[in-house]
């Protein structure tokens, strides 16, 4: 089992409101992403980080900003959550690039 | 994602038969390709990998082959048992853009 873990699990929230979707490692791994999975099962990159301080976009243009503080902790926050914005999403971990992922559990969102 | 390309979508299978999930990918400069086994309610979690300069890779019943000159890689499960049924995803990492593609995703059922 990989130490990554996110939370809430669940979260059923109304349009309109601020949410933060939060995951934590306790590897020391400086690479850190966030993935939506969509109902179709595919993942897509939505942001990344290489390190304190380093954040970047990823392939799927997303409304999500996140930030990167600390070396162990990659919250995403949704500033005004839509229905659009219904899905899993999936925080990873990595040593470095090219190499394994962890996986924490997901998120599961629902805006309605 | 749009450079992966991963086939079956479903696949079910008698417990003690094989299953074969192929992959094919477009640039030639991925040379890792890893493969990740999602069960319900979890993240991915890698179930073996392999580079390119490597040509097969065997763990237990799980091996993955890789012909670069096709540009495909194959996930091969033999004496599937009722606990494989998962869904599995092929992912390719491009160095060039330092980045993960998944593909889109292989249920696998075995029928008991």
């Amino acid at each position: 089992e990989a130490d990554i873990y996110q939370t809430p699990r669940y979260l059923v929230i109304g349009t309109g409101k601020k949410i933060t979707l939060e995951c934590s490692q306790t590897m020391g791994h400086d690479k850190m992403y966030w993935y939506q999975q969509d109902p179709g099962m595919e993942l897509h990159l939505i942001h990344y980080s290489y390190g304190v301080n380093s954040t970047e976009k990823g392939d799927l243009s997303s409304e999500s900003t996140v930030s990167r503080i600390r070396t162990e902790h990659f919250p995403l926050t949704l500033e005004s959550a839509r229905p659009s914005h219904t899905s899993q999403y999936l925080c990873a971990s990595s040593v470095r690039q090219g190499g394994e992922q962890y996986f924490g559990p997901g998120t599961r969102l629902t805006v309605t | 994602g749009e450079n992966v390309e991963q086939h079956p979508s479903t696949l079910s299978v008698q417990e003690g038969d094989s299953a074969v999930i192929k992959c094919t990918y477009s640039d030639s400069a991925s040379n890792y390709f890893p493969w990740y086994k999602q069960e319900l309610g979890k993240g991915p979690q890698l179930i073996i990998d392999i580079r390119s300069n490597v040509g097969e890779k065997k763990d237990q019943r799980i091996a993955v082959t890789l012909n670069k000159t096709a540009k495909h890689f194959s996930l091969h499960i033999t004496e599937t048992q009722p606990e494989d049924s998962a869904v599995y995803f092929c992912a390719e990492f491009l160095y060039n853009f330092n980045k993960f593609y998944f593909g889109s995703g292989t249920k696998l059922n075995v029928k008991p």
